[in-house]
């Protein structure tokens, strides 16, 4: 069973950097069958897809973040990663680190951690 | 990239049918079959229900079903229950190798 759990800072002050990592367990980071996703929902609203990677191949972004976000895996922690630079009051939100495909359902994202808030404020 | 259309909610009495939409274009989901559709209940992380249109995860009821037509994909509800009482987003893969999520519909149990 494949396990994901997100950990970073709660609070981001204006224009500084965001940065979350993903845990994972039950599953090797390095497998290219599946991707890793970022998804984040600000409160009250709805999902915004951010972010997919495939080990050893492309990363793939949301038009709307691209210039201030970056994802990566780390293979000696099981674990990949989400810097969200210049963040604004508008980063404000829970996170969320997923699988796609992991499963074998192709465009779809079947394990998702519990998701962390991450508010930006001064 | 705009989010995909769905009606901001959806009410049915238990036992009752009802049909979540989800309208995009063609270069999302009346392009490609890589829509899925999950539920998330209050303060919890979404659940994948359905995928590639109208496949059901192992474990999840048949009382979910989807399906496609053109640019607007849906998701029904067969036999309503009170847990079914979520928020449900439809995604979709796009021809920019993205994805993009719907604007959300509430199920209220009536």
């Amino acid at each position: 069973q494949l396990l994901l759990l997100e950990s970073g800072p709660g609070l981001v002050r204006p224009s500084e950097t965001l940065s979350l990592t993903c845990s994972v367990s039950g599953a090797s980071i390095s497998s290219t069958t599946y991707y890793w996703v970022w998804v984040r929902q600000p409160p009250g609203k709805g999902l915004e897809w951010i972010a997919s990677i495939y080990y050893g191949g492309n990363s793939y972004y949301n038009p709307s973040l691209k210039s201030r976000v970056t994802m990566s895996v780390d293979t000696s922690k099981n674990q990949f990663s989400l810097k969200v630079t210049s963040v604004t009051a508008a980063d404000t939100a829970v996170y969320y680190c997923a699988s796609e495909g992991y499963s074998g359902y192709d465009g779809a994202f079947d394990f998702w951690g519990l998701g962390t808030l991450v508010s930006v404020s001064s | 990239q705009s989010a995909l259309t769905q009606p901001a909610s959806v009410s049915g009495s238990p036992g009752q049918s009802i049909t979540i939409s989800c309208t995009g274009t063609s270069s999302d989901v009346g392009g490609y079959n890589y829509v899925a559709w999950y539920q998330q209940h209050p303060g919890k992380a979404p659940k994948l229900m359905i995928y590639d249109v109208s496949n059901r995860p192992s474990g999840v009821s048949d009382r979910f079903s989807g399906s496609k037509s053109g640019n607007t994909a849906s998701l029904t509800i067969s036999g309503l229950q009170a847990e079914d009482e979520a928020d449900y987003y439809c995604s979709s893969y796009t021809t920019t190798s993205t994805y993009v999520f719907g604007s959300g519909t509430k199920v209220i149990v009536l």
